[in-house]
Order: structure tokens, then C-alpha cells, then sequence
């Protein structure tokens, strides 16, 4: 079993609209995530970070940690053709050695023009 | 934000030879990753580098070897390359702050076929 989950698979939205992605970690000592995108033929890039119960807005995009719950999640506004995207949660634990990252599969968002 | 660079970009190969993938960053980062990346699967780790001179192994280590001769430079190495080993590989630095918060940069990935 993935110790980092996420959902959907994948994802269709019609440009200007909310896109609504969840991360869940079934261990309790990860308690640092981040988001990565990655377009198509290139590397992932970090799209933010979040330590801390509660949201976190960074323009269009509002990440959200529920520690308790083990849950991530992730919403982008009013999205644009530029958002579709292959979407990574990532996790590490406190005390990781190397920092070492654990991700989850992806969940691939299309935004329809 | 971070410079990671990975050479080559595309390569194939054959069963049975020696393959080494090649990584820089700019950024004085001591940590450094080699990652896979394959549908289904993510990304999955499969070595990484404290700093000069330490390699140690990630989850997926098996038929890799790595080495860091320097701060900037990272190597994959695949001794005796098999199709299963197909994938694209990225490369990635981490480790300014030196703590649990740190962000990894990924370089642009390396697509490797084994014939």
C-alpha cells in the first residue's frame, strides 16, 4: 500500500474553475508536505509547502493540513490551461534520513479551454 | 529557485551495459537524490548523498550504484543495464537550511530506454 495516497486519479476542469485535489499519508510521523507539479517532459517543481494545521494561499492556489486526519489537500482557482498538469504530494517525516521525501502517484489535471 | 542539470537527456542502451547518469547543481545543496519515475509507481527513490564522498541506499537500490565525487556532482550508475530499468530518471538537490523543511529541486529527468 502507497503510504501516501492521493485521489483522483485524474481530474477535468472547464477553464475558470476549482480544482479540488487530496492527499492522504497513513503514517502519523510524516509531518511535512508539499505539493509538486510537473508539465509534460519536464522535471517536478515545488509548488508549495505546508507544515501547519490549517490553510496556506499562495495566489490562486490554497493548500490545506489536517495533521489529526492525516489529510492533505490542494485547490486551485479560477484555473487556467497552464494548470493542467501531473500534480505530486509528497511527505517527509521528522527525523528523515537524507530528508528523504515519500511521494504519492499523481493526479493528472486537465483544464478544459 | 535552485539550478539542477542532467545529462543526457535521452539515452538508449542494451541489455548488459553500462549506463551513468549525470547530475550538477549550482546551488551548494549538501543533499542530493536519484529518483525514478514510472506510471503507477511515482516517484521512487532509489539513491541519495549527504555530500561529498556519501552515497546511501533509497527504496529501490537494487541494480544501481551512485557516486558523489563533489558537492556539485552526483552520478547514477547502472553496471549491467535491463529493460526493467526503463524509465525516466530524475535528479534532485536539497539541504540549504539543513532541516526538515528543506524543498527539493528536481532537475529536467534523463529518458532512458534499455533495449
Amino acid at each position: 500500500q502507497q503510504k501516501v495516497q492521493q485521489s483522483p486519479e485524474s481530474l477535468s476542469v472547464p477553464e475558470g474553475g476549482m480544482a479540488s485535489l487530496n492527499c492522504t499519508s497513513s503514517d502519523r510521523n510524516f509531518q511535512y508536505f508539499w505539493w509538486y507539479r510537473q508539465h509534460s517532459g519536464e522535471g517536478p517543481k515545488a509548488l508549495m509547502s505546508i507544515f501547519s494545521d490549517g490553510d496556506k494561499k499562495e495566489g490562486r492556489f490554497t493548500a490545506h493540513l489536517n495533521k489529526a486526519s492525516l489529510h492533505v489537500s490542494l485547490h486551485i482557482r479560477d484555473s487556467q490551461p497552464s494548470d493542467s498538469a501531473l500534480y505530486f504530494c509528497a511527505a517527509r517525516m521528522t527525523n528523515s534520513a537524507g530528508n528523504k521525501l515519500t511521494f504519492g502517484i499523481g493526479t493528472r489535471v486537465l483544464v478544459r479551454p | 529557485e535552485a539550478a539542477v542539470t542532467q545529462s543526457p537527456r535521452n539515452k538508449v542502451a542494451v541489455t548488459g551495459g553500462k549506463v551513468t547518469l549525470s547530475c550538477n547543481q549550482t546551488n551548494n545543496h549538501n543533499n542530493m537524490y536519484w529518483y525514478r519515475q514510472d506510471t503507477g509507481h511515482g516517484l521512487r527513490l532509489i539513491h541519495y548523498s549527504y555530500g561529498a564522498g556519501s552515497t546511501e541506499k533509497g527504496d529501490i537500490p537494487d541494480g544501481y550504484k551512485a557516486s558523489r565525487p563533489s558537492q556539485e556532482n552526483f552520478s547514477l550508475i547502472l553496471e549491467l543495464a535491463t529493460p526493467s530499468q526503463t524509465s525516466v530518471y530524475f535528479c534532485a538537490s536539497g539541504g540549504r537550511l539543513g532541516g526538515p523543511q528543506d524543498t527539493q529541486y528536481f532537475g529536467p529527468g534523463t529518458r532512458l530506454l534499455v533495449l
